[in-house]
């Protein structure tokens, strides 16, 4: 079975800019958290959407958006780009399974975008 | 919300000896409990995880241990090779939104 997958890998920016990020689960997975990770704050959450609504949400400005397709592909957006966004952004799929279990996330390769 | 303490920051083992890195968490509730590991360069690779029902879980030379009542959880490696050479990472969560811990860059001395 294939693996969480990101694109694209690597992004560089200048700040004002925006960018979107996209991320394809692992086939039956129906949950797409997303993470940042920096050297100076570690892996701090986003959100997380599952069928398509996002259920729970980090705490990050509105700059930082996403959405979840049918297919279960989600995309990230931020927009008018800082410096301080250069960072690892991690995608995770979970299968969630009716009884509550499955919580287990898959983390995909992630996109490192740089800022400038 | 949910806060994940991890200590320590840097550990350097020497091989064949083991290691433990432990963790503390804030929220009651959490109910899962993963631990990743993070080669440079690479993604975080979940290697073992515990739910709030289980004290203890073991995969090979890997156990992890969860007290819910001091509200923390520890990873133990025994017999550590070098690829065990790793950031590990904690985390605590209830529903899909996992906190993190700082993280444990671990070094197996040959």
């Amino acid at each position: 079975k294939a693996g969480v997958t990101q694109t694209p890998r690597y992004l560089i920016k200048t700040r004002g800019q925006q960018v979107t990020l996209s991320c394809s689960p692992i086939s039956g997975h129906r949950s797409v958290s997303w993470y940042q990770q920096t050297p100076g704050q570690g892996l701090q959450f986003l959100f997380e959407y599952f069928s398509e609504t996002q259920r729970n949400k980090g705490n990050f400005p509105g700059r930082f958006s996403g959405r979840q397709f049918s297919n279960s592909r989600s995309e990230m957006n931020v927009s008018t780009l800082e410096l301080g966004d250069s960072a690892l952004y991690l995608c995770a799929s979970s299968r969630v399974l009716p009884t509550g279990d499955g919580k287990t996330q898959y983390f995909g390769p992630g996109t490192r975008l740089l800022v400038l | 919300g949910e806060n994940v303490e991890q200590h320590p920051s840097t550990l350097s083992v020497q091989e064949g000896d083991s290691a433990v890195i432990k963790c503390t968490y804030s929220d009651s509730a959490s109910n899962y409990f993963p631990w990743y590991k993070q080669e440079l360069g690479k993604r975080p690779q979940l290697i073992i995880d515990i739910r709030s029902n289980v004290g203890e879980k073991k995969d090979q030379r890997i156990a992890v241990t969860l007290n819910k009542t001091a509200k923390h959880f520890s990873l133990h490696i025994t017999e550590t090779q070098p690829e065990d050479s790793a950031v590990y990472f904690c985390a605590a969560s209830l529903y899909e939104k996992l906190t993190f811990g700082t993280g444990t860059r671990l070094t197996i001395i040959p």
